[in-house]
């Protein structure tokens, strides 16, 4: 089965320092991939998808991740972080030849100081 | 806006007690799920549901019963409540027509079972 592994739990970055969050998942083809993002309180908001083409990918609030085939990666930058860019963060793989739900990975949170 | 309802919001049971989680939506998407959210474990799949009477296992159903009687309301009954229950439920629904398509989460339900 289809996995996903987000290496940091937890990450603090400066405001205005550029952020990546690492993922990374197994699985033999070329899987869809999904970043979502959790604000306190909140429910779980599409941040950006890859499912073919261009591997470099832009999302909503600033966001890009890169599909990278042979590191089984898709990693999500931003530039420059702000404030309200606190949060917790997903990756989701989902494999479309089984055609079976997303499975998500455990989430890294992202606090930022001043 | 995906338009997902989830009630209630919150709830304090008590251990032994049935309780029912409903998810509602407002256009007739075919695929629903059910999540369960738990510090160090994100988000892990109970039910999901594929149409009207159809429905799935995910990876954590134990202790947990679905219904789907009709398209727009997907229910989430857990029939003798355990204090390991309590936690953060999600409702997803699939806009597409396909289990790997992207998903979008309703509000969450806060469950404490004392």
């Amino acid at each position: 089965a289809q996995s996903v592994t987000q290496p940091d739990i937890h990450i603090t970055v400066s405001e205005g320092a550029s952020l990546e969050l690492r993922c990374n998942y197994s699985y033999g083809a070329t899987p869809y991939l999904f970043w979502y993002v959790q604000s306190p309180g909140q429910g779980l908001q599409l941040l950006l998808k890859y499912f073919s083409g261009d591997t470099l990918v832009q999302g909503i609030k600033g966001f890009e991740a890169e599909f990278k085939r042979s590191q089984s990666s898709f990693n999500l930058r931003k530039p420059s972080v702000h404030w309200s860019d606190a949060a917790e963060y997903f990756c989701a793989v989902a494999t479309p030849e089984r055609n079976t739900p997303l499975v998500f990975g455990k989430g890294t949170r992202l606090s930022v100081i001043a | 806006d995906a338009g997902i309802t989830q009630s209630p919001r919150h709830k304090v049971t008590e251990t032994g007690t049935p309780v029912t989680l409903r998810c509602h939506q407002t256009e007739n998407h075919r695929y629903m799920y059910w999540y369960r959210q738990d510090p160090g474990h994100g988000l892990r799949l109970i039910h999901y549901s594929y149409g009207v009477k159809d429905t799935d296992k995910g990876e954590v159903s134990d202790g947990y019963s679905v219904s789907r009687s009709k398209t727009e309301d997907f229910l989430l009954t857990l029939e003798s409540a355990t204090s390991s229950q309590t936690s953060v439920y999600f409702c997803a629904i699939s806009l597409a027509g396909a289990p790997t398509d992207t998903q979008y989460f309703g509000p969450g339900t806060r469950l404490t079972v004392l």
